[in-house]
C-alpha cells in the first residue's frame, strides 16, 4: 500500500541526546514536511522540502535539522539544542505545491519523550 | 503574524444532530483551504478542501463553506455519528510565500450517544 511511514511510533531519549525520527513515503511525492504538535494544540511547521537536496525552515526550526538526500526520505533530527523536545511529531508529503487537488498526506506520527 | 484560528475549542453534540465547526483566517492571500480530522494518537486525515474561487463544496455528509468577505471557513457535518468524535483542524495554503500548510489550533468534537 502507498503511504507515509513514520518510525518509531514511540521514542524515549535522555536529555542532551540527539535523536533522529524517520519518515519514508512511497507516494512519489516531491514535497515533504515536518510538523510538531503539543497537547491540545495545532500543528506547527518545523521544516519542509519541495525537492530533493533542498529544504526550508518553518516557524520553529531552532534545535532541529533535516536532510533530503532521497525523494522518499526526509529524516528529522532533534538536537540537544531543542529546549523542549517532548512532543508529537508528524511528517507529511504532497505532490508538490499544496493546492487543489493536491492536499498533504500525513503519517501516523512519532511521540518523542525526553526524560 | 498571520494565522488560521478557530472560534470554539470544544463542541459537544448529540448523535444524529448536525455539527458546525468554524475557522477564521487572516491572510487574504490564502487560496486553498483544507479540513483535517485527527483522532487521538494518529495523524490528521483529509476530509474536504476548497479553493478560494468557490464558496461551497460538498462531500459525503460534510460541507465546507468559505466566506472570503469576512475570512471565515466552516465545516458542517450532517447526522453526526460517534465515529466523528475527533479534533478538527482547518489549514490554509497561500499563493505566495511559504509553500506549506498553516494550521489552526483545532476544535474537539464530542458526540454524545
Amino acid at each position: 500500500d502507498g503511504g507515509i511511514t513514520q518510525s518509531p511510533k514511540y521514542l524515549f531519549r535522555k536529555e542532551g541526546q540527539n535523536v533522529t525520527l524517520s519518515c519514508e513515503q512511497n507516494l512519489n511525492h516531491d514535497a515533504m514536511y515536518w510538523y510538531r504538535q503539543d497537547p491540545g494544540q495545532g500543528l506547527r511547521l518545523i521544516y519542509y522540502s519541495q525537492i530533493v537536496n533542498d529544504f526550508q525552515k518553518g516557524d520553529i526550526a531552532e534545535g532541529y535539522s533535516v536532510s533530503r538526500e532521497k525523494k522518499e526520505s526526509f529524516p528529522l533530527t532533534v538536537t540537544s539544542a531543542q529546549k523542549n523536545p517532548t512532543a508529537f511529531y508528524l511528517c507529511a508529503s504532497s505532490i508538490g505545491q499544496i493546492s487543489s487537488p493536491y492536499e498533504a498526506f500525513f503519517g501516523q506520527g512519532t511521540r518523542l519523550t525526553v526524560v | 503574524g498571520e494565522s488560521v484560528g478557530l472560534h470554539l475549542p470544544t463542541l459537544s453534540v448529540q448523535e444524529g444532530d448536525n455539527s458546525i465547526i468554524n475557522c477564521a483566517y487572516s491572510n487574504s492571500a490564502s487560496d486553498y483551504f483544507i479540513w483535517y480530522k485527527q483522532e487521538s494518537g494518529k495523524g490528521p486525515q483529509f476530509i474536504i478542501d476548497i479553493r478560494s474561487n468557490m464558496d461551497k463544496r460538498q462531500g459525503q455528509r460534510v460541507t465546507v463553506l468559505l466566506n472570503k468577505t469576512v475570512k471565515h471557513l466552516s465545516l458542517q457535518i450532517a447526522a453526526t455519528q460517534p465515529g466523528d468524535s475527533a479534533v478538527y483542524f482547518c489549514a490554509e495554503n497561500r499563493v505566495t510565500g511559504r509553500r506549506a500548510l498553516t494550521f489552526g489550533s483545532g476544535t474537539r468534537l464530542q458526540v454524545q450517544p
